[in-house]
C-alpha cells in the first residue's frame, strides 16, 4: 500500500491564481481531511469528509472548496490564492471504526 | 481557537537519557488523545494514543500518561535516539463535537549524540 499520496509536492503561485491539491488514498479508508500547518503552529482542519459524497467545514475553511470524488480521492481547490494561503497542506484518512488519522506528505505552497 | 498546546518549545535531550513531552489541554469533554511524530519535511506520523478512561498506555519505548485532574498529557520516549528528534504533537478528539481532531502546537526534540 502507498498509504496516503498528494501531489504536487511544491507549488509557487501568484495571488489570485487558481489550483487544485490532489490527495489519494489506497486503504479504503471512509474519512478524508485536509490540513494546514504554519511555521510554529500545529496542523488546523480545513475541511474534511466523512464518507464518499460528503464534506463538511473545518475550523479554517474560508478561500478552499473541496471535492470528494470518490472513496479513495479527496482535493482541495484554492479558487484565487492569497498571501495568507501559504502554508503546508496535509491530507489524512481516518481508520474505519478507529480515530487514528493517518497523514500524507504534504504540499509546500507559496503564494506570492 | 486551540484547546491543545498552543507552544513549540524545544526539548534538548542527550542521546540514551528519556524524554518527556508535555501538553496541556482545557476540554474536559475530550474522548480521546493522540501523539504524533513529525520529521522535517514529512508528514504527522502516529505514535501511540489513549482513551480518556485511561490513565497510561505503553508501547514500544513510548509511555503516554493521562491526568484528567489537571488536564496534562505526557510521552515519555526512553533510551532516546537521534532517529526521535522531530517534532511532537498531542491532539484529541472530543467525541460529541464531530470526531474532529484538534492539534496543540507542538514540542521539538533534539537528540544530542
Amino acid at each position: 500500500n502507498a498509504g496516503v499520496t498528494q501531489t504536487p509536492k511544491f507549488q509557487v503561485l501568484k495571488t489570485g491564481q487558481s489550483m487544485t491539491l490532489q490527495c489519494a488514498q489506497d486503504m479504503n479508508h471512509n474519512s478524508m481531511y485536509w490540513y494546514r500547518q504554519d511555521p510554529g503552529m500545529g496542523l488546523r482542519l480545513i475541511y474534511y469528509s466523512a464518507s464518499e459524497g460528503t464534506t463538511d467545514k473545518g475550523e479554517v475553511p474560508n478561500g478552499y472548496n473541496v471535492s470528494r470524488l470518490n472513496k479513495r480521492e479527496f482535493s482541495l481547490r484554492l479558487e484565487s490564492a492569497a498571501p495568507s494561503q501559504t502554508s503546508v497542506y496535509f491530507c489524512a484518512s481516518r481508520v474505519t471504526g478507529t480515530d487514528t488519522q493517518y497523514f500524507g506528505p504534504g504540499t509546500r505552497l507559496t503564494v506570492l | 481557537g486551540e484547546s491543545v498546546g498552543l507552544h513549540l518549545p524545544t526539548l534538548s535531550v542527550q542521546e540514551g537519557d528519556n524524554s518527556i513531552i508535555n501538553c496541556a489541554y482545557s476540554n474536559s469533554a475530550s474522548d480521546y488523545f493522540i501523539w504524533y511524530k513529525q520529521e522535517s519535511g514529512k508528514g504527522p506520523q502516529f505514535i501511540i494514543d489513549i482513551r480518556s478512561n485511561m490513565d497510561k498506555r505503553q508501547g514500544q519505548r513510548v509511555t503516554v500518561l493521562l491526568n484528567k485532574t489537571v488536564k496534562h498529557l505526557s510521552l515519555q520516549i526512553a533510551a532516546t535516539q537521534p532517529g526521535d528528534s522531530a517534532v511532537y504533537f498531542c491532539a484529541e478528539i472530543i467525541r460529541a463535537a464531530g470526531n474532529k481532531l484538534t492539534f496543540g502546537g507542538g514540542t521539538r526534540v533534539l537528540v544530542k549524540p
